[in-house]
């Protein structure tokens, strides 16, 4: 089956860096691709879709500025959380439309500590 | 806009029995697609089983069915001679159709389930 390749699994950073996640579709082309956040326990909610060559949709109350989202070819994504702090700790997930039959697949997730 | 409702946050089961998990949902649209995820510790989503709100015929794969109520948007997993491996959590999801929203997913709550051995 298609695999959604995300890193890094899990990172530690200090308040006021910036962490990069990537997410890449390693047998597959993905024309879409969403980002969600899911903190402890709770469900998980989109944050952002973006389009390939496009700029990202952001989902009401989703800093733009903060949580910046490049899709720059059809296998590769990424988020980068800017100036993070300990209240952007939280699990970030990936999910990429296939491009053909548009079937949805997610990354395996990433753990981001803020300290 | 779509929702999803699970009502139930917690659900246990003795193994090898069947248990049954509930979902409802809102749209005024008529063509979507219904799906249950769970969600194991490890946290990578997996898929359990899909829907197509056109198809009248509840899906199935192995021990795991649906019952698609499609006039009480309810959508509801069962699970049958539950084994230990479907301990986790599960969340049913909404899909809208690709022109109207990309294919974004829409999550309900959750439930967690327990298998008691």
């Amino acid at each position: 089956g298609a695999v959604v390749s995300q890193h890094p699994s899990w990172v530690i950073c200090k308040s006021g860096t910036s962490v990069k996640i990537e997410c890449r579709s390693l047998d597959f082309q993905a024309t879409t691709m969403f980002w969600y956040r899911q903190f402890p326990k709770q469900s998980l909610m989109l944050m952002a879709t973006s389009n390939e060559g496009s700029k990202a949709t952001y989902e009401q109350g989703v800093e733009k500025d903060k949580f910046l989202i490049n899709h720059a070819s059809l296998t590769l994504s990424t988020l980068t959380v800017t100036s993070a702090h300990p209240e952007d700790s939280s699990f970030y997930i990936c999910s990429s439309r296939h491009a053909t039959n548009e079937k949805l697949f997610f990354g395996s997730g990433t753990q981001l500590s803020v300290l | 806009a779509q929702t999803v409702t699970q009502s139930q946050p917690e659900m246990s089961v003795q193994e090898a029995e069947t248990v049954t998990l509930s979902c409802t949902y809102d749209t005024s649209e008529s063509d979507y697609y219904l799906f249950w995820y769970k969600q194991p510790p490890s946290r990578q989503m997996i898929l359990v089983i899909r829907q197509e709100a056109y198809k009248q015929q509840n899906a199935t794969e192995n021990r795991f069915s649906v019952n698609f109520q499609k006039a009480a948007k309810s959508f509801s997993l069962k699970i049958s001679d539950s084994q230990l491996g479907d301990a986790a959590m599960y969340f049913c999801a909404y899909r809208s159709p690709r022109q109207t929203s990309g294919s974004r997913l829409t999550f309900g709550e959750g439930t967690q389930l327990t298998v008691n051995p």
